[in-house]
Parts: C-alpha cells; sequence; structure tokens
C-alpha cells in the first residue's frame, strides 16, 4: 500500500507571507495525487489533482498553485498568503488505472494571522 | 449537481452502544463508495468500500450497507468504544480522477 508523507504538520504565517507545503508518496509509481482542503466542520474541497509530472488540474480559483516536479513528489504554493487560506490541508494519492483507494497523509494544519 | 449528505451532523453515544450513520448521494456516474474514519488532525482512513453490486460490507464492528436503487448507504457501528470518536465521511467515486465526499458525522463515544 501507499504511505503519504506530509509536512509541516503545522505551520503558523502572517497574512501577504509565502507558503510551501510538501507532500512525497511510498509505494507506488506514477500515481494521481491529490491536494484537498478541509475547513472546520466542512467536507473536503479538493484544490488540485495531477496525473504526472507537470501536470496541474486546479479545480477551484483561488490564491493557491500546485507543482509536481517528480513522480512522487507534490507542492503546495502561494506567493501571498490571505486570512482566508486558513484550514486542514492533506495530500492524497492513488494508484492509476482505475477507481483504487486514495489514500490521505497526515494533512497540515495552517494558521494565517 | 453531484452531491452526498449525512445524517445526523453529529452524535454523541455511551460507550458499548450501537449507532448507525447514513449516507444519501446523488453522484453519477457510481463506481464505488467508501465510509472512511478521520481522527481529528489526522487523514482520512479507509473503511469499507462497496461496488454497486455489493449490499453489504463489514470491517470488524464496522458494517456498512449499500442501496443503489434509492442511493443510500449506512455505516453502523457495534459495541462502540472510547477510539470510535471521530468523523466518518461517505465518499463516492465516479470512475473518473475525482471523489464526492461528504461533510461528515462527527461522532463521540462517551465513557
Amino acid at each position: 500500500s501507499q504511505t503519504i508523507h506530509q509536512w509541516p504538520a503545522t505551520l503558523v504565517q502572517p497574512v501577504g507571507s509565502p507558503l510551501s507545503l510538501e507532500c512525497t508518496v511510498e509505494g507506488t509509481s506514477n500515481p494521481n495525487l491529490y491536494w484537498y482542503r478541509q475547513a472546520a466542520g466542512r467536507g473536503l474541497q479538493l484544490l488540485f489533482y495531477s496525473v504526472g509530472i507537470g501536470q496541474i488540474s486546479s479545480e477551484v480559483p483561488q490564491n493557491l498553485s500546485a507543482s509536481r516536479p517528480q513522480d512522487r513528489q507534490f507542492i503546495l504554493s502561494s506567493k501571498k498568503l490571505l486570512l482566508s487560506d486558513s484550514g486542514f490541508y492533506l495530500c492524497a494519492g492513488k494508484q492509476t488505472g482505475g477507481p483504487y483507494e486514495q489514500y490521505f497523509g497526515p494533512g497540515t494544519r495552517l494558521t494565517v494571522t | 449537481k453531484n452531491q452526498v449528505e449525512q445524517s445526523p451532523q453529529s452524535l454523541i453515544i455511551l460507550e458499548g452502544k450501537n449507532c448507525t450513520l447514513q449516507c444519501n448521494y446523488t453522484v453519477s456516474p457510481f463506481s464505488n463508495l467508501r465510509w472512511y474514519k478521520q481522527d481529528t488532525g489526522r487523514g482520512p482512513v479507509s473503511l469499507t468500500i462497496m461496488t454497486f453490486s455489493e449490499n453489504t460490507k463489514s470491517n470488524g464492528r464496522y458494517t456498512a450497507t449499500l442501496d443503489a436503487d434509492t442511493k443510500q448507504s449506512s455505516l453502523h457501528i457495534t459495541a462502540s468504544q472510547l477510539s470510535d470518536s471521530a468523523s466518518y465521511i461517505c465518499v463516492v467515486n465516479t470512475g473518473f480522477q475525482k471523489l464526492v465526499f461528504g461533510t461528515g458525522t462527527r461522532l463521540l463515544v462517551s465513557p
């Protein structure tokens, strides 16, 4: 099975500062990768997904961007954080080729102050 | 619009009691349905998966049911334990890249 690593676990950043969250995957090659955000008391919102290196699909217009520089590395970034970017960010990976399970990372709690 | 609705939003039960969580979905196409357990501050972990042709699936004290005709699923927890306190999320897979998530039921098992 896959293992999804995320860091940092928690982050407190001031408004206007940049952001970089990293996700790496073990246990599979060429996975589909996903970034989700979970606001307090809300469901998971898909932000980005990637089916391969350099291939990024954005689900919602926002202040964030994603990149996939390597097969098993997925990065979530922002040039200038907004208060509304606060939330719990989850990276997930899925084996390609079918409706396989998405494995989730431990998440990053981001607080923008 | 693809939607997954869960009820109740939150639930408190005494340790040792049973409970049932509900999930109604309007998702098309339908590939499978999973129930995830999410501990506070952690990523979701899959409990069960059911395809269109399956109507019940068990994983220890967790039993999920699926009625594809009425587009309803339930998760039954037997003999609850304190460690069952978590959010339970119903997720429908359309077979493409994206999942449709419910907002979850927050369960608190009280001693």
